[in-house]
């Protein structure tokens, strides 16, 4: 069945850092790729997307990069603010069957915290 | 407030009560799905409608928990005789259905039922 599996947390860095987590998935098809990101007692909020190979999603200074070969979708940032601690969850989405269902699955999340 | 909404935020039961939880989604998506999220992993899928119509239940998803969307517009979900293993965050999320491609899916606050 379809898998996502992120890097580990916490993550932690100074602010101003660059900052990288891994994502690599599973799946049969073509799925749509995902990162949402989970704020100190706030619910799921999308933060970027990528529908097809090589496509590139990006919001708000992250970035991440569909990559087909590698079957990755690494969430990357130049430059990290205190505001960005939260906790990031890669996803994916794929067509199943006639019902169109298209259910997230997600990964296990890792935790940033960003120091002053 | 035109985002999804859950009721209750927080529910403390005793072991073998029935509880119910509410969701209303975002008005015009016609798409709703049921997760569950316990600590330190990521949302797994329960179950799916479109529009009044269940069309997937997860094997999460044992006979102890029904779901409905009566009319096509909020949802239910119960659980009958909880059991400690329940204890976990219930999220609830709608999308649109458009032909096509992967739409976002938009996530309530999700409701903390806690089993003692």
């Amino acid at each position: 069945g379809d898998s996502v599996t992120q890097m580990e947390g916490p993550v932690t860095l100074s602010e101003e850092a660059f900052l990288t987590i891994n994502c690599t998935y599973t799946a049969t098809g073509y799925p749509s790729l995902f990162w949402y990101v989970q704020y100190p007692g706030e619910g799921l909020q999308l933060l970027l997307k990528a529908t097809k190979a090589d496509d590139k999603g990006s919001n708000k200074g992250f970035e991440a990069t569909y990559r087909k070969e590698t079957t990755s979708f690494h969430l990357e940032k130049g430059s990290v603010q205190v505001s960005d601690s939260a906790v990031y969850f890669c996803a994916l989405s794929a067509a199943k069957g006639d019902t169109g269902r298209r259910a997230l699955t997600f990964g296990s999340g890792t935790r940033l915290q960003v120091q002053p | 407030d035109t985002g999804v909404s859950q009721d209750p935020r927080h529910k403390i039961t005793k072991r073998g009560q029935n509880v119910t939880f509410r969701c209303d989604p975002i008005s015009e998506h016609n798409r709703l799905y049921w997760y569950r999220q316990t600590l330190g992993q990521g949302p797994e899928f329960l179950t799916y409608f479109q529009n009044e119509a269940q069309l997937e239940k997860s094997r999460l998803l044992s006979d102890r928990f029904s779901a409905e969307r009566p009319k096509g517009s909020f949802s239910t979900l119960e659980i009958q005789r909880t059991e400690q293993g329940d204890s976990a965050m219930y999220l609830c999320a709608s999308s649109p259905s458009r032909s096509g491609g992967h739409t976002e899916a938009f996530f309530g606050q999700g409701t903390r039922l806690t089993v003692v």
